[in-house]
């Protein structure tokens, strides 16, 4: 079974500063998923970004980026020019690749952008 | 183009009453997934529906039911709770598709279930 594993409960940015969150997963499969969710106090989940990986290249997406260490089984998430509205809670997940598998999802990190 | 919607938001019930919870997925997806995410935790895989079958499961115990009608909706029932299924239940909507763009899994906003 996969794991998703995420070491930082909360971490704090400053407004326009950049900051990284960090996830690992354990996986014996080659091929496979891997995301970040956002979840604001509105509940509902939604993606930020998405990474295959058996692409190499890290996947952005506007101000959000990846750095994703295959090997080392590492994904985490760098946002950039950080906005009020980036304030949630983070979640990073990891799907296989048959179809519509189901998103295994790490214990969270909880974000706040201070002014 | 209506997203993923659940109902109800809210629900408080009893030890040993049982509760069901609706989803609607989002136009054109033909799978439904459960998830429940218990306090300041991730969410965990309950169960999934595609073609009005249950295709995958989680570790969730029997008291633990869902239905997939045929226009795509679904529903999660559970019985006997337990004051441990407290929780917000969120349901995913997804298409089966071979591009991966195209199997991106959409939220509701949940149903926050309370047991006392």
């Amino acid at each position: 079974a996969q794991t998703v594993t995420q070491s930082q409960p909360e971490m704090s940015v400053q407004e326009a500063e950049t900051v990284t969150l960090s996830c690992t997963y354990d996986t014996s499969e080659s091929d496979y998923y891997l995301f970040w969710y956002k979840q604001p106090p509105s509940r509902q989940m939604i993606l930020v970004i998405r990474q295959e990986a058996y692409k190499q290249q890290n996947a952005t997406e506007n101000r959000f980026s990846v750095n994703f260490q295959k090997a080392a089984k590492s994904f985490s998430l760098k946002i950039s020019d950080s906005q009020l509205g980036d304030a949630a809670m983070y979640f990073c997940a990891y799907r296989s690749v048959p179809l519509a598998s189901r998103l295994t999802f790490g214990e969270g990190t909880q974000l706040t952008v201070n002014p | 183009d209506a997203g993923v919607t659940q109902s109800p938001t809210h629900l408080i019930k009893t030890r040993g009453q049982q509760v069901t919870l609706r989803c609607s997925p989002k136009s054109g997806h033909d799978t439904v997934s459960w998830y429940q995410q218990a306090l300041g935790q991730g969410p965990q895989f309950i169960f999934q529906y595609y073609e009005e079958e249950e295709r995958q499961r989680g570790n969730f115990p029997d008291r633990f039911s869902g239905h997939q009608f045929p226009n795509y909706s679904s529903e999660l029932n559970v019985n006997a709770l337990l004051l441990g299924d407290s929780a917000l239940y969120l349901c995913a909507s997804s298409l089966v598709a071979h591009k991966v763009e195209d199997t991106e899994a959409f939220f509701g906003q949940g149903t926050r279930l309370t047991v006392v």
